[in-house]
């Protein structure tokens, strides 16, 4: 089974930097996948994790921990467009599957 | 690009009814998944295949069926629609390979009345 947590909701102002937290306790742990998801639109792959670390993707970056289930999405130089909702999504078993979070709804303010 | 095409975005239908949702991908993926949304729960995945009339039952599978008699198409079927089966359900494709994201379809919003 799954159990993936992260924030319900999070509020930051245009131009600062969030991050957003995810914890994961999974068997056949596989990749640690990061969508974003607007409103009435179907989720839109951002990054991915596999091994330790951050990596960066322009404005955004994502941190994995595998030993203490943790990753975190870290958004810089927010514009309003960043409003959605992130999702945090583990892969099992060579990606056969994936399995989402609820999802963090992310309220940038002008 | 990817393209993953759900066949209906809005559809309603009344409680009892048999129906179908379509979902096809043009990429060749191996994997495909239906999901569905639902406020404070997130994505909870129904049924997933990983090959042609392969199928694997996910977390909520009560209630549905699904099929797959080719690569590109996989089909969810709900056999007798009811009320607590109203949602937003989400298809998507993968490589299922390391290291590879799954692609979603626009998604299907259901309504049994």
């Amino acid at each position: 089974g799954q159990n993936i947590d992260q924030p319900t909701e999070m509020t930051a102002t245009e131009g600062a930097i969030v991050q957003i937290n995810c914890t994961y306790q999974t068997s056949g742990f596989n990749g640690l996948f990061w969508y974003q998801q607007h409103a009435g639109e179907a989720p839109t792959f951002l990054s991915y994790n596999v091994l330790d670390g951050l990596e960066e993707k322009g404005r955004f970056s994502s941190f994995l921990s595998r030993s203490k289930g943790y990753s975190y999405l870290l958004l810089k130089e927010l514009q309003m467009k960043d409003s959605a909702s992130y999702l945090c999504a583990v892969g099992e078993y060579n990606f056969n599957k994936f399995y989402f979070g609820s999802g963090t709804k992310l309220n940038v303010k002008p | 690009d990817v393209k993953v095409t759900q066949s209906s975005r809005y559809l309603v239908k009344r409680t009892g009814e048999k129906v179908f949702l379509e979902c096809v991908q043009d990429m060749d993926h191996e994997n495909m998944f239906w999901y569905r949304q639902d406020p404070g729960l997130g994505l909870r995945l129904i049924y997933f295949s990983y090959d042609v009339k392969m199928k694997e039952k996910g977390d909520i599978p009560e209630g549905y069926s699904v099929s797959r008699e080719k690569k590109e198409r996989f089909s969810l079927i709900l056999e007798s629609a009811s009320t607590n089966q109203t949602s937003m359900y989400l298809c998507a494709s993968s490589l299922g390979q390391a290291n590879t994201e799954a692609f979603f379809g626009q998604g299907t919003r259901l309504t049994v009345v």
